[in-house]
C-alpha cells in the first residue's frame, strides 16, 4: 500500500441500507478526515480524527459515524442511507492536524437510489 | 458564517500566465492552502501560506494578504496538463479546512 486507499471505488446502494466506506493509510499520519464533494460545492468535512482513539464532528456529520481504533484505518459508516447522501467521498490524512497539508485518497463514488 | 469565494471558471492560453483569486471570511485563520484537482481524481496539494507574502514553487506561486482576506494562485508558462480545478481552503480557528467550490481552469492551445 502506498499513501491512502479507499474501498469501494464506487457503489450503488438502496435507500435504507447500511454501508461502510473503508479508508487505510500507511504514512503513519496522526490526523484523518472524511469529506464529501458535491457538484458546485466545496469539499465539506463530515468527521475527523486528530489521533487514534479520538474523533470529532465536522460540518455535515448527520447520518454518518466513524471510528479510529488504530492509526491506519478510519472507516465511515452510513447507518441508513438516503438519496441526499449520493456524493463522492474522499478520505484524507495529514501528519498532524495543524500546519500540514492533507493527502487524499482516490475517492468513493456513492449513489443511493 | 464562513465563506470562501473564487471564480467558477477561467480560460487561458497555453504558454500564458493566469491568476486565480480567492477571498475568505472565516472564524480565525491558521493558514491557506491551494489544491489542484483533475476531473475524476483526488485533490493534490500545491501550496500553503500562513504569513503574508509570496511563496514560489516552480511554475506556481501563491500570495497571501491576511489583512485583506485575500490570496491568489499564479500559474506561469501554462501547459495543457494544467487544465483542472483549483481549490482554495482556509484553516479556521477550530483547525478545520473550509473549502471554496473551486475554479475550473480551461487551457486552450
Amino acid at each position: 500500500i502506498a499513501g491512502i486507499t479507499q474501498a469501494p471505488t464506487s457503489q450503488i446502494l438502496a435507500a435504507g441500507r447500511r454501508m461502510t466506506l473503508r479508508c487505510t493509510q500507511d504514512m503513519r499520519h496522526n490526523a484523518m478526515y472524511w469529506y464529501r464533494q458535491d457538484l458546485g460545492l466545496g469539499l465539506r468535512l463530515i468527521h475527523y480524527s486528530n489521533t487514534a482513539g479520538t474523533t470529532g464532528k465536522g460540518e455535515v456529520p448527520d447520518g454518518y459515524s466513524v471510528s479510529r481504533a488504530n492509526t491506519d484505518d478510519f472507516p465511515l459508516t452510513l447507518a441508513s442511507a438516503v438519496p441526499s447522501q449520493t456524493s463522492v467521498y474522499f478520505c484524507a490524512s495529514s501528519e498532524e492536524a495543524v500546519g500540514h497539508e492533507q493527502y487524499f485518497g482516490p475517492g468513493t463514488r456513492l449513489t443511493v437510489t | 458564517g464562513q465563506n470562501i469565494d473564487q471564480p467558477t471558471e477561467m480560460t487561458a492560453t497555453e504558454g500564458a500566465i493566469v491568476q486565480i483569486n480567492c477571498t475568505y471570511q472565516t472564524s480565525g485563520f491558521n493558514g491557506l492552502f491551494w489544491y489542484q484537482q483533475h476531473a475524476g481524481e483526488a485533490p493534490t496539494f500545491l501550496s500553503y501560506n500562513v504569513l503574508d507574502g509570496l511563496e514560489e514553487k516552480g511554475r506556481f506561486s501563491s500570495f497571501l494578504s491576511r489583512s485583506k482576506g485575500y490570496s491568489y494562485l499564479l500559474l506561469k508558462e501554462l501547459q495543457m496538463k494544467d487544465s483542472a480545478s483549483y481549490l482554495c481552503a482556509v484553516m479556521d480557528s477550530n483547525y478545520q479546512l473550509i473549502w471554496g467550490a473551486g475554479t475550473k481552469l480551461i487551457i486552450k492551445p
